[in-house]
């Protein structure tokens, strides 16, 4: 079966740094494109960045660019987010999600979600 | 960011059937259909079917989507109470090159 644990959550103050990780298991990880979506509190899923199966292709919301890193390591199935100069609004619980593919497309959002971890930040 | 436009609620009674909407435009909808996602309180999404009616292995056949222009459309009949939960849409927008969802729509089961 398909499993994806997040990790690395935590509260933070603005202006922070923070690393988020997801250990894949259950399917060939370096086969498939990677993908971080978060949900604030009550507000609807928003897609934050993704990557392609080798790690060679990165994408990213406006909302995130120059502040957010994907990268992913194959050999330790793990997709991780490096998240800095973090602000209020980036506060949610960031979810991680296969893609059905090797390379972000419109191929699907998603067919596996993890368990997500929770981002607060605040002073 | 582009988004999809949800009604908030549906409420339908037991073993009804359930109607959702999901509203884009010619860059999302209309272009590529799209996807719709499951959430039951406080768990993950759980993907249901994309490009109007291909369901993953494990999802009920009494759930069926559909796409009329730029409004894509999820059929859930026989309402359980398994069903309710939170119902969102998601399509591929090319205008942004990315995925974007609707609000939701929370589905109550009398």
């Amino acid at each position: 079966d398909v499993q994806l644990l997040e990790s690395g959550g935590n509260l933070v103050q603005p202006g922070g740094s923070l690393r988020l990780s997801c250990a894949a298991s259950g399917f060939t990880f370096s086969s498939y494109a990677m993908s971080w979506v978060r949900q604030a509190p009550g507000k609807r899923l928003e897609w934050v960045s993704a990557i392609s199966g080798s790690g060679g292709d990165t994408y990213y919301a406006d909302s995130v660019k120059g502040r957010f890193t994907i990268s992913r390591d194959n050999s330790k199935n793990t997709l991780y987010l490096h998240m800095s100069s973090l602000r209020a609004g980036d506060t949610a619980v960031y979810y991680c999600a296969k893609l059905p593919r090797y390379y972000f497309d419109s191929s699907g959002p998603g067919d596996y979600w993890g368990q997500g971890t929770l981002v607060t930040v605040s002073s | 960011q582009a988004g999809l436009t949800q009604p908030p609620s549906v409420s339908k009674g037991l073993r009804q059937t359930a109607t959702l909407t999901c509203t884009g435009n010619s860059d999302n909808i209309g272009n590529q259909g799209a996807a719709w996602l499951q959430q039951h309180q406080g768990h993950p999404p759980k993907f249901l079917s994309y490009r109007n009616n291909n369901r993953p292995s494990g999802i009920s056949e009494r759930l069926s989507a559909s796409r009329s222009g730029n409004t894509a459309s999820l059929t859930i009949t026989g309402l359980q109470p398994e069903d309710e939960a939170d119902y969102y849409c998601s399509a591929w927008d090319s205008s942004v090159s990315a995925w974007v969802f609707g609000g939701g729509t929370k589905l109550t089961v009398l």
